[in-house]
């Protein structure tokens, strides 16, 4: 049972808009930074935004994020087929025994 | 180029011992923390432990507390999991991870901005 909740999996038409959310409370995403991956299959995760919505240089704009209170999304616009993979948040609990990097469980995007 | 390299995954059987590697390149390595993740077969990605840059500050999921330890060789560039009293759930992918960030006052920014390509771990008998 991970500490922050996303949707097991989401699915959008190539092209579109896709939204995937990340839950947390006060103590993790209410209090620190949201970090996003990308885990394409067989392959090591990437990070795709740092610091709930900066994106390191060669991320392309169409994925963005953002965090209102405990909660924080990932957008991905403009969907590729390329986007087929697993995405991840992840940010640190404070109220874990001095501190914890915490994941999300992980969203599986399908493009239709 | 920024790389990271893990070895020593293997199977081992449960209660055994197995040392992970994690060689870095291209970038400061004793300036930055780093970080284990291990992700079990079908599943999602689990933080295993975090150490600071110089070795002094170090953190454990509650799972491995106790039987893992984590340590560095800022000279070497490398860092290590010593795995202890394994057990068929500790079965999985362990990846070595450049981690970027702080605690301020009030907040903390982690995030991992290198990943190595992972190393497998089966615990079996």
């Amino acid at each position: 049972q991970s500490v922050l909740t996303q949707p097991p999996s989401v699915s959008a038409a190539a092209g579109q808009r896709v939204a995937i959310s990340c839950s947390g409370s006060s103590s993790n995403i209410g209090t620190n930074y949201v970090a996003w991956y990308q885990q394409l299959p067989g392959t090591a995760p990437k990070l795709l935004i740092h610091d709930n919505d900066e994106r390191p240089s060669g991320i392309p704009e169409r994925f963005s994020g953002s965090k209102s209170g405990t909660s924080a999304t990932l957008v991905i616009s403009g969907l590729q087929t390329g986007d087929e993979a697993d995405y991840y948040c992840e940010t640190w609990d404070s109220s874990l025994g001095g501190g914890n990097l915490v994941f999300g469980g992980g969203t599986k995007l399908t493009v239709l | 180029d920024e790389q990271l390299l893990e070895s020593g995954g293997g199977l081992v059987q449960p209660g055994g011992s197995l040392r992970l590697s994690c060689v870095a390149s291209g970038f400061t390595f004793s300036t930055y923390s780093m970080t284990w993740v291990r992700q079990a077969p079908g599943k999602g990605l689990e933080w295993v432990s975090t150490i600071h840059g110089g070795g002094v500050n170090i953190y454990y999921t509650n799972s491995v507390r106790g039987r893992f330890s984590v340590s560095r060789d800022n000279s070497h560039n490398m860092s290590f999991l010593q795995m202890t009293s394994l057990r068929a759930e500790d079965t999985a992918v362990y990846y070595c991870a450049k981690t970027k960030g702080y605690c301020g006052i009030s907040t903390c920014h982690y995030y991992i901005d290198v990943w190595g390509r992972g190393t497998a771990v089966n615990v079996s008998s």
